[in-house]
């Protein structure tokens, strides 16, 4: 497996206050991928990063914002947590564009915002 | 756009039954990658299987196998001899080989395997 590291596991905040989860890669994965995942809804994806400062938005981008200032790590920051952004939240890697490339998950972090 | 859509909120089978998960999706990409996904509950996403849409043989992966249906654009797993290890929420997923470097999830299928 892919050896990819999500940090906090767990968080608790209250609304309004900002908060960063981490993601870290020990693959030299080039593409990362911030979801988050609701009940009904599957895997929603955040941001993605196709490569060191390189990043895009994706369906479900506002109130987030991210950032990736080397390979490994690729940092998402809540600004201002609203109870709507309660979710589970994966980060995923995809090694290049060659054809076939899965995707490897983290373990996931659970953050409720009160 | 390209959507992927899992009738199927839940299911249950039978150990040692075979079960069939739905999947379809829609783009108008000519080749793409259709994957299902295990999340058990630790939570953690397992890739089971994957799929070239270029390739008409469907992969299989010991006892997962997929009916891959091009024209009418449909993915589904079977899964045989059902293990009480493959109650899980499965993910249907898709992403194209060319342009975007996104993956579109289906909203999952809870599947319990009953003693």
């Amino acid at each position: 497996d892919a050896g990819i590291t999500q940090s906090p596991r767990h968080k608790v905040t209250e609304t309004g206050t900002p908060v960063t989860l981490r993601c870290h890669q020990t693959e030299n994965h080039r593409y990362m991928y911030w979801y988050r995942q609701d009940p009904g809804h599957g895997l929603r994806l955040i941001h993605y990063s196709y490569g060191v400062k390189d990043t895009d938005k994706g369906e479900v981008s506002d109130g987030y914002s991210v950032s990736r200032s080397k390979t490994e790590d690729f940092l998402l920051t809540l600004e201002s947590a609203t109870s709507s952004q309660t979710s589970v939240y994966f980060c995923a890697t995809r090694p290049g564009l060659a054809a076939g490339n899965e995707q490897f998950f983290g373990p996931g972090t659970r953050l409720t915002v009160l | 756009a390209q959507t992927v859509t899992q009738s199927q909120p839940e299911m249950s089978v039978q150990e040692a039954e075979t079960v069939t998960l739905s999947c379809t999706y829609d783009t108008s990409e000519s080749n793409y990658y259709l994957f299902w996904y295990k999340q058990p509950p630790s939570r953690q996403m397992i890739l089971v299987i994957r799929q070239e849409a270029y390739k008409q043989q469907n992969a299989t992966e010991n006892r997962f196998s997929v009916n891959f249906q091009k024209a009418a654009k449909s993915f589904s797993l079977k899964i045989s001899d059902s293990q009480l290890g493959d109650t899980a929420m499965y993910f249907c997923a898709f992403t194209v080989t060319s342009g975007t470097y996104k993956y579109i999830f289906g909203t999952g299928t809870r599947l319990k395997v009953l003693a």
